[in-house]
């Protein structure tokens, strides 16, 4: 079984600053994918980033990076020089050896100018 | 490239009734995956197809079906709709790479059952 924790259920943030997003996760699968998608409120789901549960280093991408710590099933999104586009929901995502995606509750992260 | 077509993108119906969903997958995606979000139980995946074949399945009940075209079009169908049916529905589709690749979802039909 896998499940997906997202302890924060809203964040703040000020405009240009970094912002950290939590997420541990549980999973039996030896092998994962662990992913982030960002949903804005026209409900589409953006895929952000991706992390083998192998891969040594920590993935990035722009301004999304994914801060892996994988004794601790830990993979925090980090959002480097927040933007206002960035408001959004956030989820952060398991997938086993099933390929379906296991989500969380969700984060609702809001920039303020 | 076109991403992941879905049609309606909003749909009220009433109980009783059925109702079919369209997904038009990324050109070159064989696999499509639906799932289904609410406010209490948010995001849980409804069932995938690759190749015409379902090759998973969530936990909902039989009401809940789907198909995949040869064109890897999929279609999901609910029959017998409740109120709690209510939901916006995403499907997504992925890339013929591995099992860890990322879902490209589209954006959504937001159902309403009254």
């Amino acid at each position: 079984a896998q499940k997906i924790t997202q302890t924060q259920p809203g964040m703040f943030v000020q405009e240009k600053e970094a912002v950290t997003l939590d997420c541990t996760y549980d999973t039996s699968d030896q092998s994962y994918g662990l992913f982030w998608y960002k949903q804005p409120s026209s409900g589409e789901m953006i895929f952000l980033i991706y992390q083998g549960s192998y891969d040594e280093q920590n993935a990035t991408e722009g301004r999304y990076s994914l801060n892996f710590q994988k004794a601790r099933k830990s993979a925090n999104l980090v959002i480097s020089a927040s933007q206002l586009g960035d408001s959004a929901m956030y989820f952060c995502a398991v997938s086993g050896n099933t390929g379906k995606l296991i989500f969380g509750q969700g984060t609702t992260l809001q920039v303020k100018p | 490239k076109a991403g992941v077509t879905q049609t309606p993108r909003y749909l009220i119906k009433t109980r009783g009734q059925q109702v079919t969903l369209s997904c038009s997958p990324i050109s070159g995606h064989r696999s499509v995956s639906w799932y289904q979000q609410t406010p209490g139980q948010g995001l849980q995946f409804l069932f995938e197809y690759f190749s015409e074949t379902q090759r998973n399945k969530g936990n909902f009940p039989g009401r809940f079906s789907g198909r995949q075209f040869s064109n890897s079009r999929s279609e999901m169908n609910v029959s017998t709709l409740e109120l709690g049916d209510s939901a916006l529905y995403l499907c997504a589709s992925s890339p013929p790479r591995g099992t860890y690749t990322e879902a490209f979802f589209g954006q959504g039909t937001r159902l309403t059952v009254v």
